[in-house]
């Protein structure tokens, strides 16, 4: 069974760059299926940050592009985020999610637990 | 794209609790559903419309016509009270996305 699990600092100053990474177990990050992040901003609903394909290949919010790069890391099959100039606005618990299959209708059936993330000086 | 959901919606035990998401033309598209206890991360309840996961009960279930997708609880239980979120893949416009409904509080009397 896929797990997944997040981690990070749970605290970054505003302009830094927030980076997290995804520890995939269960299943080869060379899986054919995409690897996404999803947030959740205090009080509110889900946002879909991007995915990842094991060829690198990535699709991102459009809100988020100028500032979001995702990576893979297929020897440690883990997958990561980097937000670039941060602010209060993306405070939130950040979750990483994946799909059984390729197709982009497949729904997110496993979820990471989430971590939680702090924009503040 | 959006979806738009109720933010609230109150059932008494026993009845019938149906969430809808409402979209543009959202019965051309694939919805899935995600239930969110407090605290806890989504888990995908009902999947392709209407599909319920192995371990989702049977009294989950969901439909998607014109402009309204439903997820429907039968016989409600005091563990069905959570947040819902439909969702959907959008790649109508140069910006393909997955769309999260604004969701849904479930409250059980």
């Amino acid at each position: 069974q896929v797990q997944l699990k997040e981690s990070g600092p749970g605290l970054v100053k505003p302009s830094e760059t927030l980076s997290l990474t995804c520890a995939v177990s269960g299943a080869s990050i060379n899986s054919s299926t995409w690897w996404s992040w999803v947030r959740q901003s205090p009080g509110q609903g889900l946002e879909w940050i991007g995915e990842i394909y094991h060829s690198g290949t990535t699709n991102y919010n459009w809100s988020l592009m100028s500032r979001l790069t995702l990576s893979i890391d297929k020897s440690k099959n883990l997958y990561s985020l980097n937000l670039r100039s941060v602010t209060a606005a993306d405070t939130a618990i950040y979750y990483c999610a994946t799909r059984d299959g390729y197709d982009h209708r497949d729904p997110f059936d496993v979820w990471g637990q989430g971590t939680v993330v702090t924009v503040s000086s | 794209y959006v979806l738009t959901q109720p933010p609230s919606l109150s059932v008494a035990p026993g009845k019938t609790a149906r969430i809808p998401c409402g979209g543009n033309r959202i019965g051309s598209k694939v919805v899935n559903w995600y239930q969110q206890r407090p605290g806890q991360a989504p888990v995908m309840v009902i999947s392709y419309d209407s599909d319920r996961p192995s371990g989702i009960p049977e009294r989950f279930s969901g439909s998607n016509s014109g402009n309204t997708a439903t997820l429907t609880i039968s016989r409600v239980e005091a563990g069905d009270e959570a947040d819902y979120y439909c969702q959907v893949w959008d790649n109508t416009n140069d910006h393909s996305t997955y769309v999260f409904g604004t969701g849904t509080r479930v409250t059980v009397l």
